[in-house]
């Protein structure tokens, strides 16, 4: 199965500031890398997403990498704000339907 | 648009109990899918549900738990005779079909979850 490893674990930002949360996988057939963001009592929302035939994206605040020979993507989120503040997730495709799921990254926004 | 809606929201169950979980997709969707997360943990896979079928549940315990996605209704994960290692949160996604030859992965959108309890 699919082995995904966030990084870091826990992030604490100054309002403002920029954040940067690394998800690295196993599985070279994945093709399919988004991200969640997860509030208290919430289910996962998700934020955006790239394909394997793409290498970045884009949506306002928020970015997305993909260094498919690496085997990792990455979350940017720029000029944080404490409505950020909240539990972020990678999940890479096991196969065409399939999320694996990292463990999770607390993200704490500082006013 | 109403998103994924799951009910109930809360669960609690003793030992020995049935627990029944119900998911409604968004307006339009027929792939539903089933994740488990445990306190501080991330989501796991359970099972994958198109109309009236079961198209993987590789992630599904063999014994006790079933899930079922009808021609009508809603889906519905069951958990018979519960134990306490039951504790969870069981999310449920759904994603629209697919087209004609076009890749899978749709984006999967979640609800916000039962939150099930065993005394």
């Amino acid at each position: 199965g699919e082995n995904v490893e966030q990084h870091p674990s826990t992030l604490s930002v100054q309002e403002g500031d920029s954040a940067v949360i690394k998800c690295t996988y196993s599985d070279s057939a994945s093709n399919y890398f988004p991200w969640y963001k997860q509030e208290l009592g919430k289910g996962p929302q998700l934020i955006i997403d790239i394909r394997s035939n793409v290498g970045e994206k884009k949506d306002q605040r928020i970015a997305v990498t993909l260094n498919k020979t690496a085997k990792h993507f990455s979350l940017h989120i720029t000029e944080t704000q404490p409505e950020d503040s909240a539990v972020y997730f990678c999940a890479p495709d096991l196969n065409d339907y399939k999320l694996s799921f990292g463990a999770g990254t607390t993200v704490t926004v500082r006013a | 648009n109403a998103g994924v809606m799951q009910n109930p929201r809360h669960l609690v169950r003793r030992r020995g109990q049935e627990a029944r979980l119900r998911c409604s997709p968004m307006k339009g969707h027929s792939h539903v899918y089933w994740y488990r997360q445990l306190p501080e943990e991330g989501l796991k896979f359970m099972v994958y549900l198109q109309k009236e079928n079961i198209i993987d549940e590789s992630g599904m315990p063999k014994e006790r738990f079933s899930a079922e996605f009808p021609k009508e209704g809603p889906s519905i994960l069951r958990i018979q005779q519960v134990v306490r290692g039951d504790s969870a949160a069981y999310f449920c996604a759904s994603s629209p079909p697919f087209g004609t030859g076009e890749r899978s992965n749709q984006p999967q959108h979640f609800g916000d979850g039962t939150r099930l309890s065993i005394l």
